[in-house]
Parts: C-alpha cells; sequence; structure tokens
C-alpha cells in the first residue's frame, strides 16, 4: 500500500494526557496537511508542513497543539494536556507539489479517531 | 473567511433514481476537487476541477465547476447502492495551500 498511512487508527486518552498522531506522505510526496473532522461534518484545515518547516499553522489553536514533519521519518501532531473538545477524527494528507502553484490534488490517509475519556 | 455550503446534507433515494449534490460559496476558488468518504476512512478523491465551466465526467457521475469558480455539482446518474456515502467538496484559494472543505451531503442508495 503506497498511500497515506498515519497512526494509530484509534487513540484513547484520558484528560491532561499527551496525544501523538503519526502520518507518512504517500512515496514521493513533501507536502503534508492536518485536518480535524468532528461528527457528521466537513474537514477543517489545522496547519500544512513540508520536511522540516511549517509553512501555513492558521488552523491550528493557539495552544496545546504542535506538529512537526522532520527530515526523517513521519510527520507528527501532538496534543498536549488533551480535553473532551479534542475529541475527533484527524485525518493527514500529502501531496507531490504546493497546492497553491500547481493545484496538486491531496490525497488522505485513513485518519486518527481520538477519544478522550 | 472562505465558506462552502453544500446541499442537501442528507439524500435518501432509491437505487436507479438520479441526483444533484451543490456546492456553493461567494468566494472565488482556483480549484474544486470531490471527494468520497466512507465511515471509518479517509476522503478519497473523486476528482478536480481548476477550468470555469469545466465538465469533467467519471463514469456515471458528472462534474460541473461554475463559470465564476464559485460553485459546483456533482450529478449522478442511474444512483447504485454502491453509491451511497459521504460527498465533500473542497475549494483550493487562489493564495492559501489549504482546502476548504464544505459540510458533506450524506447519500443512502436503497436496493
Amino acid at each position: 500500500n503506497a498511500g497515506v498511512m498515519q497512526n494509530p487508527r484509534h487513540l484513547v486518552r484520558r484528560r491532561g494526557q499527551e496525544a501523538r498522531l503519526r502520518c507518512s506522505p504517500m512515496k514521493g510526496h513533501s507536502h503534508v496537511y492536518w485536518y480535524r473532522q468532528l461528527p457528521e461534518e466537513g474537514l477543517k484545515f489545522m496547519v500544512y508542513l513540508q520536511k522540516e518547516n511549517i509553512i501555513d499553522e492558521s488552523g491550528m489553536p493557539k495552544e496545546r497543539f504542535s506538529a512537526e514533519f522532520p527530515k526523517e521519518g513521519p510527520s507528527i501532531l501532538r496534543i498536549q494536556q488533551v480535553v473532551r473538545g479534542d475529541s475527533a477524527a484527524y485525518f493527514c494528507a500529502s501531496s507531490r507539489g504546493p497546492r497553491q502553484y500547481s493545484n496538486q490534488p491531496q490525497h488522505f490517509g485513513d485518519g486518527t479517531r481520538l477519544s478522550i475519556l | 473567511t472562505q465558506l462552502l455550503k453544500q446541499s442537501p446534507q442528507f439524500l435518501s433515494i432509491q437505487e436507479g433514481e438520479n441526483l444533484t449534490v451543490y456546492c456553493n460559496s461567494s468566494s472565488v476558488f482556483s480549484s474544486l476537487q470531490w471527494y468520497r468518504q466512507e465511515p471509518g476512512e479517509g476522503p478519497v478523491l473523486l476528482v478536480t476541477v481548476v477550468t470555469g465551466g469545466e465538465v469533467k465526467k467519471l463514469k456515471r457521475l458528472t462534474f460541473q465547476f461554475g463559470d465564476a469558480r464559485k460553485d459546483s455539482s456533482l450529478h449522478i446518474t442511474a444512483a447504485q447502492p454502491g453509491d451511497t456515502g459521504l460527498y465533500l467538496c473542497a475549494g483550493g484559494s487562489p493564495a492559501g495551500n489549504m482546502l476548504t472543505f464544505g459540510g458533506g451531503t450524506r447519500l443512502m442508495v436503497k436496493p
């Protein structure tokens, strides 16, 4: 399977714990995007990263949320001190080039379902 | 803030019927993508339209991008139970990198 890989598929955390979500982009893709989806809603953009750089984080909450895409390894979305409202499906997408200049389509992984107890 | 409104939100039809899903905005988009999402899975790209007035066909699915690039439609001919799912439109802004998603249309096709 050469698609976008996300893990874990399901993650349960208690309030106050940390959640780490991982995303490996499609082969040949160096642009990663994170989205959040609440039940019965569309996806909301969170952050756009290239290798080692955050390009656009306009959709990220100002506190507790961070993202990285290191030179080696997957992209990580980190949520510190989780609260009940963080419960959602978190999707990662990747593209070959920047969407802005080349309308490169974004291909999505199957998401991580985060549940906060 | 760019917004995309999809209609209808829910649609339940019988196998063999035709249907149209609409995606509307007051903003101009540089591209419009349609995705289908199954429960427990990520959105799967169906099509990308980039030119105003563009029409693309994918078997029984016809996608149209409005002349002003503010709206789009998805028409399904002779719907089948396998078409059941959540259909999402997503617009790419001329200045940004993210996609703006509509709220989705949940389609159920009954045999």
